[in-house]
């Protein structure tokens, strides 16, 4: 079945440091891909997304790439804030299952240091 | 334009019981999709509405139920509950469209004693 694969964490990084979390997945097709944000005592923010293979999702400064050919969405940030310390989770949906169910990764917890 | 809302915030039940949840989802969207989240297994997909009918529906007990009402608001309910059934219990909303975006609302927090 569909699934999703993301690096353990937690991440620590200081402030204003280069941030990588690695995410692979399994799917049938061409699935969508997602990159979700919790906050502590919070609900998933939609952080970013791609449709399709080659497309580059953005948002607040994260990026990621769907590559195709490597079924990975490795989320980037060029310069980490306190403020980014929350558990990320990659996301895909599948074109085979009607409606919307998301599969996640087991999240990523980043910690950013002053 | 609001987002989604669940309600309520924090649960507090004992084994046996049950419990009704509620989410209102964004106006405009017709789907309702139910996860839970708990620390050992992450965030699960319990089931989906569409115009009131269920979707899509995960690998949970019987136990656990839902409906979508006209006004495309859903409940989620869980009788007998057991400890295990503890989670943060969370709510997205979408349009309906396939692989369309998920809006998620703050979760329900259930504790069962």
């Amino acid at each position: 079945g569909d699934s999703v694969t993301q690096m353990e964490g937690p991440v620590t990084l200081s402030e204003e440091a280069f941030l990588t979390i690695n995410c692979t997945y399994t799917a049938t097709g061409y699935p969508s891909l997602f990159w979700y944000v919790q906050y502590p005592g919070e609900g998933l923010q939609l952080l970013l997304k791609a449709t399709k293979a080659d497309d580059k999702g953005s948002n607040k400064g994260f990026e990621a790439t769907y590559r195709k050919e490597t079924t990975s969405f490795h989320l980037e940030k060029g310069s980490v804030q306190v403020s980014d310390s929350a558990v990320y989770f990659c996301a895909l949906t599948s074109p085979y299952n009607q409606g919307g169910k998301l599969i996640f990764g087991q999240g990523t917890e980043l910690s950013v240091k002053p | 334009k609001a987002g989604v809302t669940q309600t309520p915030r924090y649960l507090i039940k004992t084994r046996g019981q049950q419990v009704t949840l509620s989410c209102s989802p964004i106006s405009g969207h017709r789907s309702v999709s139910w996860y839970q989240q708990t620390p050992g297994q992450g965030l699960q997909f319990l089931f989906e509405y569409f115009s009131e009918t269920q979707r899509n529906k995960g690998n949970f007990p019987g136990r656990f139920s839902g409906r979508q009402f006209s006004n495309s608001r859903s409940e989620m309910n869980v009788s007998t509950l057991e400890l295990g059934d503890s989670a943060l219990y969370l709510c997205a909303s979408s349009l309906g469209l396939l692989q369309d975006t998920q809006y998620f609302g703050p979760g329900t927090r259930l504790t069962v004693l």
